[in-house]
């Protein structure tokens, strides 16, 4: 276990809605990764949060957006949901002090559009 | 779009034989690493290589980089059944930022 959380578990949601979704990083690290991972691929980068600021930013649309808050837990926000954003979400944290800067997923948050 | 591609993208074997599954990337890196996934859920570091390293190893894993190939191979030694899981290489560009994911090579070990 790595002591990253995400909540919920599952989510289920119907085309048009939004989701937000939450991660508490593990003790003591400042950076927080998002990443999408569609049924049968590997994981997409969606965004990176560094001490509050995004500081980095994969290939998807403004209606994904997020949030880290002072202690940095974080929050993925999906708006006008589509069908396609069906997909595993997962956040990873980290700090830059840590050797190769290596980063600790958490389990997970499957969310289905309907 | 995925930077890594493995092979094969599925691999099934008996416990006590070799996995080897391989890598490919189309960039420079920084530093390419393996994780395991079970069923779906979260990743779980194996272990990472540096650019300018050749191989390494952790217990069972033996990992060989050959940055003039762009190709990395992960050989787990005498699997368990609990080696079942998908496998991911995942490259660095930088010293720190994405990670960049293949798609994975689904392993299933039967006893």
């Amino acid at each position: 276990e790595t002591g990253v959380t995400q909540s919920p578990t599952h989510l289920i949601k119907t085309r048009g809605q939004q989701v937000t979704l939450r991660c508490s990083s593990q003790s003591g690290h400042n950076t927080v990764s998002w990443y999408q991972q569609a049924l049968g691929q590997g994981p997409q980068f969606i965004f990176q949060y560094y001490r509050e600021e995004e500081n980095g930013r994969g290939n998807f649309p403004p209606r994904f957006s997020g949030l880290q808050f002072p202690n940095y837990s974080s929050e993925l926000n999906v708006n006008a949901l589509e069908l396609d954003d069906s997909a595993l979400y997962l956040c990873a944290s980290s700090h830059p002090s840590i050797l190769y800067n290596e980063q600790f997923f958490g389990p997970g948050t499957r969310l289905t559009v309907l | 779009s995925q930077q890594g591609e493995e092979d094969p993208q599925a691999l099934s074997i008996q416990e006590g034989e070799n996995a080897t599954m391989n890598c490919s990337y189309k960039t420079s890196i920084n530093n390419l690493q393996w994780y395991r996934q079970n069923s779906g859920r979260g990743l779980v570091h194996l272990i990472l290589i540096r650019s300018n390293e050749r191989e390494k190893h952790s217990g069972r894993l033996r990992v060989t980089l050959d940055t003039s190939k762009k190709s990395s191979s992960l050989l787990i030694t005498a699997s368990r059944a609990a080696d079942t899981a998908s496998y991911f290489c995942a490259i660095r560009t930088d010293s720190w930022g994405k990670l960049q994911f293949g798609a994975g090579t689904q392993v299933v070990v039967t006893p």
